[in-house]
């Protein structure tokens, strides 16, 4: 079946440092989400993606989908400890409505 | 977010034991999910519903069933509860239109 896998599960970084997760889906996909989940929350929508190639920017946060449109990358410029929490990418399964996510990446920012 | 409640919040319950999570939710969306949160595993897809005479199996649906109740309520049954299904719960939902999902704040079951 459809998977969707997220690069690397964890990362510790110094505050100030930058930050990448990458994902990665075994099919073609028509758009990606990201979420974020802060330590005992739930996960929170942060942005959309549909075009092939496609870069947007939310102030220290950059997010591409790649040109097969089967991968995706979220990019955190000069981590602050509200950055804590686990990323998670999230991509429709084929000819459904229903979104598998990712694996998730738990970042933990060090002051 | 607010619009969308689970109870209970923390369940501790012994195998074998039946239990029902709750979701509602005050979003008018008719789109409603159900999944399981496991450390290492993200989160998993177990029922999923797009209106209120549409239920769908997701990824992971053994040992669980579900009810939807009306537009707003959505229901997670185990039937006998085992121990590997303890883990943390999420309710979410989505409209027609937008396919951002907001979710619930969980609830943590943990089976004996």
């Amino acid at each position: 079946g459809q998977q969707v896998m997220q690069i690397p599960q964890y990362q510790h970084v110094q505050e100030g440092e930058d930050f990448t997760t990458y994902c990665n889906s075994s099919t073609t996909l028509s758009n990606i989400q990201w979420y974020k989940q802060r330590p005992g929350g739930h996960p929170v929508f942060l942005i959309q993606l549909v075009k092939s190639g496609e870069v947007k920017k939310q102030k220290r946060l950059t997010f591409q989908f790649g040109e097969a449109k089967k991968n995706s990358s979220l990019h955190i410029t000069a981590t602050q400890t509200t950055d804590v929490g686990t990323y998670f990418c999230a991509g429709p399964s084929s000819g459904t409505y229903k979104y598998i996510f990712g694996t998730g990446t738990r970042l933990k920012v060090l002051a | 977010d607010a619009d969308v409640t689970q109870t209970p919040r923390n369940r501790i319950t012994k195998t074998g034991k039946r239990i029902m999570l709750e979701c509602s939710q005050t979003k008018g969306h008719d789109r409603m999910y159900w999944y399981r949160q496991d450390p290492g595993l993200g989160l998993r897809l177990i029922y999923y519903s797009f209106d209120v005479k549409d239920i769908n199996k997701g990824e992971i649906s053994d040992g669980y069933s579900v009810s939807r109740q009306a537009q707003a309520k959505f229901s997670l049954s185990l039937e006998s509860a085992i121990p590997n299904q303890t883990a943390l719960y999420f309710c979410a939902t989505s409209d027609l239109s937008r396919s951002e999902q907001f979710f619930g704040p969980g609830t943590r079951l943990t089976v004996l």
